[in-house]
């Protein structure tokens, strides 16, 4: 079945630095995936669509300039946390749509601390 | 816009005993229905979905959903539940055609006790 990988699957960071999480389709092609981010007790929040070869879609009040995207080939895709701050702490998960196939993969999601 | 309401936040249930897991949405034209289980620290799985045909759909694991189109319900069930279900459930809709937003409910946790 199609498997969508992300990693890492945990990242402490410090205050200002900057993390990138990777999602792979690994067994198809994904010209669009989804970048999530879920808080503690709450359910997921799109943040914006990434479509391969173009510019990601954001969501309202994502920060397109702290929440880089981008979707290089038809299996990867990046988000980069820029100048992370402790309140960008959460759980992010990227999804994936398999051409013909209505449900959506979801990664494995990646834990980011800062600190 | 569309929408999904999971009115409870928690279930418990006993070992064995059925579960109901409750799901409403609100969407333009036909709906796509998904259920997804989520474990701590980790990612969603896939459980099952309803685009067409029969109201009742199986799914992974012994889970099943109901479509109700009258009542815009798709609930989650399962006949006996087992301990190792506990969980983080999510109900999940979208429009039919193209590549639509996913909307998510807030999400139920089922405890299930032994």
């Amino acid at each position: 079945g199609a498997v969508v990988s992300q990693h890492p699957s945990w990242v402490i960071c410090k205050s200002g630095t900057s993390v990138k999480i990777e999602c792979r389709s690994l067994d198809f092609q994904a010209t669009t995936m989804f970048w999530y981010r879920q808080f503690p007790k709450q359910s997921l929040m799109l943040m914006a669509t990434s479509n391969e070869g173009s510019k990601a879609t954001y969501e309202q009040g994502v920060e397109k300039d702290k929440f880089l995207i981008n979707h290089a080939s038809l299996t990867l895709s990046t988000l980069t946390v820029t100048s992370a701050h402790p309140e960008d702490s959460s759980f992010y998960i990227c999804s994936a749509i398999l051409q013909g196939v209505y449900g959506y993969t979801f990664g494995s999601g990646t834990r980011l601390t800062v600190v | 816009a569309q929408s999904v309401a999971q009115p409870e936040d928690q279930v418990n249930v006993a070992e064995g005993n059925p579960l109901t897991v409750k799901c409403t949405y609100s969407v333009s034209g036909n709906p796509y229905l998904f259920w997804y289980v989520q474990y701590p620290n980790r990612g969603l799985q896939f459980l099952l979905k309803y685009i067409t045909g029969d109201n009742l759909v199986k799914g992974s694991y012994g889970f099943e959903a109901e479509f109700n189109k009258s009542q815009t319900s798709f609930h989650l069930k399962k006949p006996s539940a087992l301990v190792s279900d506990s969980a983080l459930y999510f109900c999940a809709v979208r429009g039919s055609g193209g590549y639509q937003k996913v909307t998510f409910g807030t999400g139920t946790k089922l405890q299930v006790i032994p």
